[in-house]
């Protein structure tokens, strides 16, 4: 079954810690792939996102994700994280199969100040 | 900016009734998805229409939801009659993917929380 899984649950960091959070898909199609960023209280919104062309994708805050097709990867990092960062991030992916948006169990991150 | 419109934000209801939530996605996307988000857990879809028309209700409890979308525009989800495992926060997405394309991304309403008790 196609499924996207993100490594960690949990991850807590000091501020200026640089991140990397894991996000691996199943699927040998071609995919979009989206990372998404829920702060406290508020909606899902969109970090970044990756159709084709560069590998390396930025997005908003500083964030970029890199999509390596060989490893099924699209993992999102920062060099120096700010406590501002703390919030839930969710991997997502779009497969050619069905167009249907299959989602990640997301990674909350706590930055300590 | 665009957005996309839920009500109500919150709802608590007694088990065994019924609650019905609202979306109005972006003016404009084709497609209109409804998710349900447990705590700590990722968002799972419930049902994706692609403008009237359902195009994935596999994960949908047919038994007390349904879900329409009359004129491919705005969107009820209804529970019928709730449960106390239904609490959850209901979120509603919208994209401009129309079936020819999948390079779009989903836009998020701010949800609807919702308490059974």
């Amino acid at each position: 079954a196609q499924s996207v899984s993100q490594h960690n649950h949990h991850v807590i960091l000091s501020e200026a810690a640089s991140l990397e959070l894991g996000c691996n898909y199943s699927y040998g199609g071609t995919v979009n792939l989206f990372w998404y960023v829920q702060y406290p209280g508020q909606h899902l919104q969109l970090l970044l996102k990756y159709f084709s062309g560069d590998p390396l994708v930025k997005g908003i805050k500083g964030f970029e994700a890199e999509f390596i097709k060989s490893k099924f990867s699209f993992n999102l990092r920062k060099p120096s994280v700010q406590w501002s960062d703390t919030a839930e991030y969710f991997c997502a992916v779009v497969m050619d199969s069905n167009y249907q948006l299959i989602w990640g169990a997301g990674t909350k991150l706590i930055i300590k100040p | 900016e665009a957005e996309v419109a839920q009500s109500p934000r919150y709802k608590i209801t007694e088990k065994s009734q019924a609650v019905a939530f609202w979306c109005d996605p972006i003016s404009g996307h084709a497609t209109l998805y409804w998710y349900r988000q447990i705590l700590g857990q990722g968002p799972e879809l419930l049902v994706q229409f692609q403008d009237e028309s359902v195009v994935d209700d596999s994960q949908l409890p047919k038994d007390r939801f349904s879900a329409e979308r009359l004129k491919g525009v705005d969107s009820t989800l209804k529970i019928q009659p709730a449960e106390l495992g239904d609490s959850a926060m209901y979120l509603c997405a919208s994209s401009l993917r129309s079936g020819v394309t999948m390079n779009t991304e989903a836009f998020f309403g701010q949800g609807t929380r919702l308490t059974v008790v």
